[in-house]
């Protein structure tokens, strides 16, 4: 098990372009959870999975965010229209245990919009 | 409401030197409550977590925190810094949802 994977590491696009992150969990673990990152804040709750159902979303994650968990195994987030203030770094987590647990995190994807 | 308060943004200590690094959380009931590091360009690694117990608890790296209910702190601690240690560290909450409410970090400088 080599823990949470992401990719891509880095992400450059143009303002308005959409893009894609892949977040592949802990195989055996069932919860997975989007936050962002925007420099000097900690990371900020987005979404979570348990299995396959997205289970709650954050106000942040506005209609332009869009996460999906099919098969209930690696995850995707889509940036539409994206803006410069999407730039950040996107982490993804994955647990086997509700809050107690500790989550995993991957090494997240830095977005830059230019 | 829940938050986390981490009223240090950067420290710098001496190699060899102890460090404490301090967080003061809100939230109405016991907390999970956890401390992460972030080196730069990568995600967080787990360094300790509090449930229930002992309120002194033991991490990974010779790190030690202690929880506090009457002073709402979980204070980070650890005797004999490395440079290696030179690094960004976030306190954390969970409550008994799904989210985790992070400070916004403190950066620890190392000096030789």
């Amino acid at each position: 098990d080599t823990g949470v994977s992401q990719n891509p590491r880095h992400k450059i696009t143009k303002r308005g372009q959409n893009v894609t992150f892949r977040c592949d969990p802990i195989s055996e673990h069932n919860r997975l959870y989007w936050y962002r990152q925007t420099l000097g804040q900690g990371p900020e709750f987005l979404t979570y999975f348990q299995n396959e159902a997205q289970l709650e979303k954050s106000r942040l994650l506005s209609d332009r965010f869009s996460a999906e968990r099919p098969k209930g195994s690696f995850s995707t987030l889509e940036i539409q229209r994206t803006e410069q203030g999407d730039s950040a770094m996107y982490l993804c987590a994955s647990s086997s245990r509700q809050g107690s647990g500790g989550y995993t995190f991957g090494s997240g994807t830095r977005l830059t919009v230019v | 409401a829940q938050s986390v308060t981490q009223p240090d943004i950067h420290i710098t200590v001496s190699e060899g030197a102890s460090l404490e690094l301090r967080c003061n959380y809100s939230y109405g009931a016991t907390p999970y409550l956890f401390w992460y590091v972030q080196s730069p360009g990568q995600g967080l690694q787990l360094l300790l977590k509090y449930f229930s117990g002992d309120t002194l608890v033991q991490g990974i790296k010779g790190f030690e925190a202690e929880f506090k209910r009457s002073q709402s702190s979980f204070n980070l601690r650890k005797p004999s810094v490395h440079w290696s240690d030179a690094a960004e560290y976030f306190c954390a909450l969970a409550n008994t949802g799904n989210q985790f409410y992070f400070g916004t970090g403190t950066s620890l400088t190392v000096i030789p």
